[in-house]
């Protein structure tokens, strides 16, 4: 099946950094991506959609200046968690829709922790 | 808005036994409906896709149905191995994509 890359798988940093993690689709073209957030024994939570070439589509109550999503390529979506505080801690996780057969992939998530 | 209920949240069942696990939907007016497998701690993984114009799909020991005009779908696991122990979700493709919060499954040997 298709594979989505994502990176890294675990990341920890001091409070007010900011984090980058990237989400690739490394055997198709991904012009929809997105980023979720899960919390512990939770179901996904959508936290945007990420639309190659163009402004990110942000869902209600996720901070936009908090979560900035850069999506410049096919293969190509990043997640920047800026000023990272405690709270922020989470498992994110990213999809990138393949358009040719509607099907959604996964990467493996990447586990943020912030000290 | 599109709102995906899973049932039951847990299941625990004896490895060898059949299952299965429901998801319905509140808006017909879907693209496809996938079925994901989510180990702990991991992405998730697709398991089958089944499109707004097919009625089911099958891998292996997996058969998955879907009946729109009723917004219901069900993942059928045959033959239940401690293997599949594990968290599945639906994901119904509309406007948007929506989960449900998945159904925990714990196959005892």
């Amino acid at each position: 099946g298709a594979v989505v890359s994502q990176h890294p798988s675990r990341v920890i940093c001091k409070s007010g950094t900011s984090v980058k993690i990237e989400c690739r689709s490394l055997d198709f073209q991904a012009t929809t991506m997105f980023w979720y957030r899960q919390f512990p024994k939770k179901s996904l939570m959508l936290m945007a959609t990420s639309n190659e070439g163009s402004k990110a589509t942000y869902e209600q109550g996720v901070e936009k200046d908090k979560f900035l999503i850069n999506h410049a390529s096919l293969t190509l979506s990043t997640l920047t968690v800026t000023s990272a505080h405690p709270e922020d801690s989470s498992f994110y996780i990213c999809s990138a829709w393949r358009g040719d057969t509607g099907e959604l992939f996964f990467g493996e998530g990447s586990r943020l922790t912030v000290l | 808005k599109q709102e995906v209920t899973q049932i039951p949240a847990a299941l625990s069942v004896p490895e060898g036994e059949n299952l299965v696990l429901n998801c319905s939907f509140t808006d017909s007016a879907i693209y496809n409906l996938q079925w994901f497998r989510q180990d702990p701690g991991k992405g998730l993984t697709s398991l089958l896709l089944i499109q707004s114009s097919q009625r089911e799909q099958t891998s292996g020991r997996l058969n998955a149905s879907l009946d729109k005009s009723s917004g219901r779908s069900t993942l059928y696991i045959a033959a239940s191995q401690p293997g599949d122990s594990a968290t599945y979700l639906c994901a119904v493709r509309g406007n948007d994509m929506r989960f449900g919060a998945g159904t925990r499954l714990t196959v005892k040997p």
